[in-house]
């Protein structure tokens, strides 16, 4: 069964420039969350949706993030503009019931901003 | 707001040590806990998952315990090898988000 596909590995820019970075769930999972990684904060939700519908954002840093499902295989986060202090890894997970499954994470996608 | 910490921070042992690590967390009301591992550059895999109704779980050389009313859970791992260094999280299910501790680095010395 393929996993969590998240793409690109690895996201290098500019200041200033937009992000958009994808996401595509397990076939069949109904939530799908999107994390971040920092050294300093560790990994913190930043938002998640349910049936393609966002339920919770309030981990959205900023209002240059925003996130979309327009449909229940393929997600985007997009940042715009980006700036330094988003660097960061970026992982997007998925899971058939919160209560009791577990959730499947992608290899995420590591963003350097410059 | 749940807060989740791992003990040790890091740790370093020779192969074949049978070892524990220590998860805490302030809010009893969970649906689940879990236990990840991390490899240098790779995503999270899942390892155990127990239900706030469980009190422990086993997978091969891995076994994990909760305690919901002190908020505490341990992962042991018996017979360790060099293949299980890693980075060790847990996470806590409240609402419906995961809450992460800062993880474990293990290092298994041959």
């Amino acid at each position: 069964d393929a996993g969590v596909i998240q793409s690109p590995r690895h996201e290098v820019t500019e200041m200033g420039q937009e992000v958009t970075l994808r996401c595509k769930p397990i076939s069949g999972h109904d939530y799908l969350f999107w994390y971040r990684q920092t050294m300093m904060r560790g990994l913190e939700l930043l938002i998640y949706f349910n049936n393609n519908v966002p339920i919770d954002d309030s981990g959205m840093p900023e209002d240059r993030f925003s996130a979309k499902m327009p449909n229940a295989s393929f997600s985007t986060l997009k940042i715009q503009p980006s700036e330094p202090r988003d660097s960061a890894v970026y992982f997007c997970a998925s899971t058939l019931r919160v209560e009791s499954q577990p959730q499947h994470f992608g290899d995420g996608t590591r963003l350097s901003i410059l | 707001k749940q807060e989740v910490t791992q003990i040790p921070a890091a740790l370093s042992v020779p192969e074949g040590e049978n070892l524990v690590l220590n998860c805490s967390f302030t809010d009893s009301a969970i649906y689940n806990l879990q236990w990840f591992r991390q490899d240098p550059g790779k995503g999270l895999t899942s390892l155990l998952l127990i239900q706030s109704s469980q009190r422990e779980q086993t997978s091969g050389r891995l076994n994990a315990s909760l305690d919901k009313s002190s908020g505490r859970s341990t992962l042991y791992i018996a017979a360790s090898q060099p293949g299980d260094s890693a980075t060790y999280l847990c996470a806590v299910t409240s609402g419906y988000a995961l809450n992460f501790g800062k993880g474990t680095s293990l290092l298994v010395t041959p």
